[in-house]
């Protein structure tokens, strides 16, 4: 089965910085990628996503890139602020069977002032 | 709540009790999920449903029973078997594989 593994399990940066969390996948026909944030007692969130035919997306201030070669795919929240906050989880599935999303461990976001 | 309605938000277990928890979704989803989330913890799957009437075992099955005998409802039963239920748990659907999940707001269940 897939397995996810999310790196740093937690982070601090200072307002206005840049964030990076990575993940690597371990099935390599995955191709369906989207990232989750859970703010404290609440439930997780969809804030993007991407598909293996894709390389890049962006929403804002937030972006995803996929490495479908090296099986690794990561979320860059540039210019946060303390309302980012929050753990953030990615995910992998093979869209189109009756597969499961599996999900990282999750990265425990701290934007500071 | 987004579609999907998860109750109680609280719920205290005795020892050696069942317990069951709703999960109503209005989304017309096919599939729904059953989560575990422990402090500091990851997503662990419990079980799912691609269709009524049909689920399969997740990661972390033992101890926890399904039925999905509606399209719109996939309660978890955490049966006495399962001996550390202290939890959040979180119920998700989705319209199809390549979908994002949808959340229920949880339920935390304590043992007292």
């Amino acid at each position: 089965g897939e397995n996810v593994e999310q790196h740093p399990s937690t982070l601090s940066v200072q307002e206005g910085d840049s964030a990076v969390i990575k993940c690597t996948y371990s099935d390599s026909a995955s191709n369906y990628f989207p990232w989750y944030k859970q703010e404290l007692g609440k439930r997780p969130q969809l804030i993007i996503d991407i598909r293996s035919n894709v390389g890049e997306k962006k929403d804002q201030r937030i972006a995803v890139t996929l490495n479908k070669t090296a099986k690794h795919f990561s979320l860059h929240i540039t210019e946060t602020q303390p309302e980012d906050s929050a753990v953030y989880f990615c995910a992998a599935i093979y869209t189109g069977t009756a597969s499961k999303l599996t999900f990282g461990t999750g990265t425990r976001l701290q934007v500071t002032l | 709540d987004g579609g999907i309605t998860q109750s109680p938000k609280y719920l205290f277990r005795k020892e050696g009790q069942n317990v069951t928890l709703s999960c109503e979704q209005n989304l017309n989803h096919d599939a729904m999920y059953w989560y575990r989330q422990d402090p500091g913890q990851g997503l662990r799957l419990i079980y799912y449903s691609q269709i009524v009437n049909d689920f399969q075992k997740g990661d972390i099955a033992e101890g926890y029973s399904v039925s999905r005998e509606k399209k719109e409802s996939f309660p978890l039963t955490v049966t006495s078997a399962q001996k550390n239920p202290t939890a959040f748990y979180l119920c998700a659907s989705t319209a199809g594989w390549g979908y994002g999940y949808t959340f229920g707001s949880g339920t935390r269940l304590t043992v007292v």
